[in-house]
């Protein structure tokens, strides 16, 4: 079956800008996760939904950073008036019910703030 | 905070050996454990996940350990091949969802 898939692979903004990374789970998963990929290093838990709702938001880094799960499906990252430090590829991942299965990944976007 | 470490960084072997990737973690409440591969400018596979009241788990020429009481884990590929080389991630989930460490780069040499 279909895997996690990201939108845009790539995006490339100004400084000051708004930008939205989508991501589709794997169909029938419930739980949803954004992370944060910098150069050399491991991805950064940025929020976890369980459902339409943020059980765990705790890795926003502030408040320009905001994410969406309306239908329990489908997820929006947001993130407003970008900075050059949030260059980076952002990954999303799904598993079946909770945070004790085992999540899979989607390809990430990778963005660059200029 | 849960601190994940991966030794060594990087590591070169030539084809055929048996290679073992380490990894620590400093906050034994741990749910799971798992291992991911990450190919250059690509996402994560899931190679292995160990639940917290597993010590082992095996697929194909991987084997992974877990000793929750000491905070270590380490994943085991026997028979390498050059088709292995990538970077390999160690997460542990407790309290946050997945905890990465830096990751070890293999490279099998042909």
């Amino acid at each position: 079956g279909a895997g996690v898939s990201q939108t845009p692979s790539n995006k490339v903004t100004e400084k000051g800008k708004y930008v939205e990374l989508r991501c589709d789970p794997i169909s029938g998963h419930t739980a949803l996760y954004w992370y944060r990929q910098s150069l050399g290093q491991g991805p950064e838990f940025l929020i976890y939904f369980q459902g339409t709702g943020a059980a765990d938001d705790s890795g926003l880094p502030n408040d320009r950073f905001f994410a969406v799960r309306p239908e329990g499906s489908v997820s929006t990252l947001k993130i407003q008036r970008t900075e050059r430090g949030d260059s980076a590829v952002y990954l999303c991942a799904s598993s079946s019910s909770g945070r004790a299965d085992t999540q899979y990944f989607g390809p990430g976007t990778r963005l660059t703030v200029l | 905070k849960q601190e994940v470490t991966q030794i060594p960084a990087a590591l070169s072997v030539p084809e055929g050996e048996n290679l073992v990737l380490n990894c620590s973690f400093t906050d034994s409440a741990i749910y799971n454990l798992q291992w991911f591969r990450q190919d250059p400018g690509k996402g994560l596979t899931s190679l292995l996940l160990i639940q917290s009241s597993q010590r082992e788990q095996t697929s194909g020429r991987l084997n992974a350990s877990l000793d929750k009481s000491s905070g270590r884990s380490t994943l085991y590929i026997a028979a390498s091949q050059p088709g292995d080389s990538a970077t390999y991630l160690c997460a542990v989930t407790g309290n946050t969802p997945l905890v990465f460490g830096k990751g070890t780069r293999l490279s099998v040499i042909a």
